[in-house]
C-alpha cells in the first residue's frame, strides 16, 4: 500500500530564508512523486512532479525537489522565501501502473517579514 | 483548453438531508476521475475515484457515494448526511491514455460543505 508522511503541519520561515517542506513515501514498486500547493479557500495546483529520470526536479515559483529511492524521501526546498510563498503544500504519490493517488496531511508554510 | 466545473461552491445543509455535489470537465475524453475531501487538520483524503463511465472506487466506507453516469461527469452523494462530513470537497481529474496516466491532477475549485 502506499502512504505519504509530511514532517511538521506547520513550517514558519523568515522572508528570504530557506525552506524546506519534508516528504517521506512508502510503495512498494517505483513511484511517481507530486508537490501541490493549495492558496486559501481555492483548489490545489501542481508545483512539480517526478515520474522518471533526474532526481531533482524543479517546478514553478524557484521550487525544486529531490528524489532520494535509499531515503524514500522527495523534500521540497527553495532558497529564498518569499511573501507570496505563504499557503499550504502537500505532497502526494502514485504507483506507476495505477490511479489512485494518495496525498500527505499537508504543511502550513508561513513567512514572517 | 480544459476546464473542470464544480458546484455548488458553498453549501449548508442539516444533519440527515440529502447532498449532491456535481463535476464536470471540459476539454478532454476519458479522464480519471476523483473526489477528495479536505477536512480542518486532516490532510487531503481520497474518497472515490473513476477510471471510466460506471466505474467507481471507493477509498473510505462512509454514507457518501460516487457515480460517473457520464464520460466527463462526477456525481458526489450522500442519502442522509452526518456532521462529520463537512469539509470542503474537491474534484479533480487526470488524462489517460490506454489506462496508462500521468498522475498529475487538475482541481477544481471545490465545494465547501457545511452540516449543522
Amino acid at each position: 500500500a502506499q502512504s505519504v508522511t509530511q514532517l511538521g503541519s506547520h513550517v514558519s520561515v523568515s522572508e528570504g530564508a530557506l525552506v524546506l517542506l519534508r516528504c517521506n513515501y512508502s510503495s512498494s514498486v517505483p513511484p511517481y512523486l507530486f508537490w501541490y500547493v493549495q492558496y486559501p479557500n481555492q483548489g490545489l495546483q501542481l508545483l512539480l512532479k517526478y515520474t522518471t529520470g533526474a532526481t531533482l526536479v524543479k517546478g514553478i515559483n524557484g521550487f525544486e525537489a529531490e528524489f532520494k529511492k535509499s531515503e524514500t524521501s522527495f523534500h521540497l526546498t527553495k532558497p529564498s522565501a518569499h511573501m507570496s510563498d505563504a499557503a499550504e503544500y502537500f505532497c502526494a504519490v502514485k504507483r506507476v501502473s495505477a490511479s489512485k493517488i494518495i496525498f500527505g496531511s499537508g504543511t502550513r508554510l508561513s513567512i514572517r517579514p | 483548453s480544459q476546464t473542470i466545473h464544480q458546484w455548488p461552491a458553498t453549501l449548508v445543509q442539516p444533519v440527515g438531508s440529502p447532498l449532491s455535489l456535481e463535476c464536470t470537465v471540459e476539454g478532454t475524453s476519458n479522464p480519471n476521475l476523483y473526489w477528495y475531501r479536505q477536512a480542518a487538520g486532516r490532510g487531503l483524503q481520497l474518497l472515490f475515484y473513476s477510471v471510466g463511465i460506471g466505474q467507481i472506487s471507493s477509498e473510505v466506507p462512509q454514507n457518501l457515494s460516487a457515480s460517473r453516469p457520464q464520460d466527463r461527469q462526477f456525481i458526489l452523494s450522500s442519502k442522509k448526511l452526518l456532521l462529520s462530513d463537512s469539509g470542503f470537497y474537491l474534484c479533480a481529474w487526470t488524462y489517460s491514455l490506454g489506462g496508462w496516466d500521468t498522475g498529475e491532477l487538475f482541481f477544481g475549485e471545490g465545494s465547501r460543505l457545511t452540516v449543522l
